[in-house]
């Protein structure tokens, strides 16, 4: 069975920093993408990036790009998000979540999500 | 970007009535590579993650049962949902993948008994 545990959120004030974690098991990471999606408090989802599954492409969000890194060490078999200068409309649930395919694709399945909040 | 648009933003069912959710995209998403329509239904109920329902606009997961289906091609793409059970009871949303930039989802859709 495919998991995903999320952690490392945090109450944050603004411009500090945090990493996430997403611990996967049961498949072989390098053959899949992994994306984050967060989704703010009441609100839909928001795609924030994408790592392929050999970890050698990336995509970002336009509202993450330059401030978030994602990154992903298929050895032990975890996906991580690293956040800089956070702002106060980050604060979100964030969600680690397996693609479909190497380069992408849907969502599934997706990780329990661990809280960021952002705030003085 | 691609744009993604539900209607309607919320809507109330009686239990064994069917609903019907649709989702617009501001460009096609239909790959003419492979015929395929680049997209996915999701369900989100409180307090859980989103849970995949439906891919390729049409094939249903393992498991999600065939009340569930999904419709559509190009632009305009449907979600059914047939004897509608208080289990459905959640918020549903579309998402396209035909690019990665960005992955968008629509604005979501609320469903009540």
């Amino acid at each position: 069975e495919v998991q995903l545990l999320e952690s490392g959120g945090d109450l944050i004030q603004p411009g500090g920093s945090l990493r996430l974690s997403c611990a996967a098991s049961g498949f072989t990471s390098s053959s899949y993408a992994m994306s984050w999606v967060r989704q703010a408090p009441g609100k839909g989802l928001e795609w924030v990036s994408v790592i392929s599954g050999s970890g050698g492409t990336t995509y970002y969000a336009d509202s993450v790009k330059g401030r978030f890194t994602i990154s992903r060490d298929n050895s032990k078999n975890t996906l991580y998000l690293q956040m800089h200068s956070l702002r106060a409309e980050d604060t979100a649930v964030y969600y680690c979540a397996k693609c479909s395919g190497s380069g992408g694709g849907w969502f599934d399945p997706w990780g329990q999500g661990t809280l960021v909040t952002v705030s003085s | 970007d691609i744009v993604m648009t539900q209607s309607p933003d919320s809507l109330a069912v009686s239990l064994g009535e069917r609903a019907t959710i649709n989702c617009k995209s501001s460009q096609s998403i239909l790959h003419s590579s492979n015929n395929k329509n680049y997209l996915a239904w999701y369900q989100q109920k409180p307090g859980q993650p989103p849970k995949l329902l439906i891919y390729w606009a049409s094939t249903r997961e393992s498991g999600v049962p065939d009340r569930f289906s999904g419709s559509g091609s190009g632009t305009d793409f449907t979600l059914t949902i047939n004897s509608l059970q208080a289990e459905d009871v959640a918020v549903y949303y579309c998402q396209q993948y035909y690019t990665t930039l960005p992955y968008t989802f629509g604005q979501g859709t609320k469903l009540e008994i």
